[in-house]
């Protein structure tokens, strides 16, 4: 168990509709990540937040993606107007300590028909 | 800039036989170094990290990992592969300072056959 919930775990969709996902990581008030995997590829870095703060925003972040993590909790990415080339699986990852290592949830996995 | 380049997206090996994953990394800064697997459909799980106390770090699954920084390299070795052990390797990179989030390589692939 690394600490980290991810919902859902799959989500169909639409082009052009917009989803939503959330992570809960097990302790507030540390670093919270979001990173994409396409089929074949590592994980990409989106953003990060320390507690509510946005820190980092990756270029691949496009203006149809949005996060916030309120209260420096749980924290959610939305996507609007979905394309098909958003589907790939997102991952939430959680720091702990100084060590650098990231603790990962198992992904939501997004197909846009 | 930091950046992570993995050799070979796949690796075949036979039960019993030696497991070497390549890595090579860049970075402008002293870096913190991981390697994780990631079972089908699954997250992403922490192999082992080097974060400067010993170049030699030893992992879960009896992996081991050197790093070598005249070469700039971490390669992942297991002595003896085992079945279980076919999945996605991935190696992965971070400032020390924590000021960047982890980069990591493209993956590769391990198959054990019997």
């Amino acid at each position: 168990d690394t600490g980290v919930s991810q919902d859902p775990r799959h989500k169909i969709t639409k082009r052009g509709q917009n989803v939503t996902f959330r992570c809960d990581p097990i302790s507030e008030h540390n670093r919270l990540y979001w990173y994409r995997q396409t089929l074949g590829q590592g994980p990409e870095f989106l953003t990060y937040f320390q507690n509510e703060a946005q820190l980092e925003k990756s270029r691949l972040l496009s203006d149809r993606f949005s996060a916030e993590r309120p209260k420096g909790s749980f924290s959610t990415l939305e996507i609007q107007r979905t394309e098909q080339g958003d589907s790939a699986m997102y991952l939430c990852a959680r720091n702990q300590g100084n060590g650098g290592e990231l603790f990962f949830g198992e992904g939501s996995r997004l197909t846009v028909l | 800039a930091q950046s992570v380049t993995q050799l070979g997206s796949h690796v075949s090996v036979s039960e019993g036989a030696l497991v070497l994953l390549r890595c090579n990394y860049s970075s402008s800064v002293p870096p913190y170094l991981f390697w994780y697997v990631q079972y089908p459909n699954q997250g992403l799980q922490l192999l082992l990290k080097y974060t400067s106390a010993a170049t030699l770090v030893k992992g879960i699954n009896d992996f081991e990992a050197e790093f070598k920084k005249s070469e700039t390299s971490f390669h992942l070795t297991k002595p003896s592969a085992h079945m279980s052990d076919a999945a996605e390797y991935f190696c992965a990179v971070s400032s020390r300072d924590g000021g960047t989030a982890l980069i990591f390589g493209k993956g590769t692939t391990l198959s054990v056959s019997s």
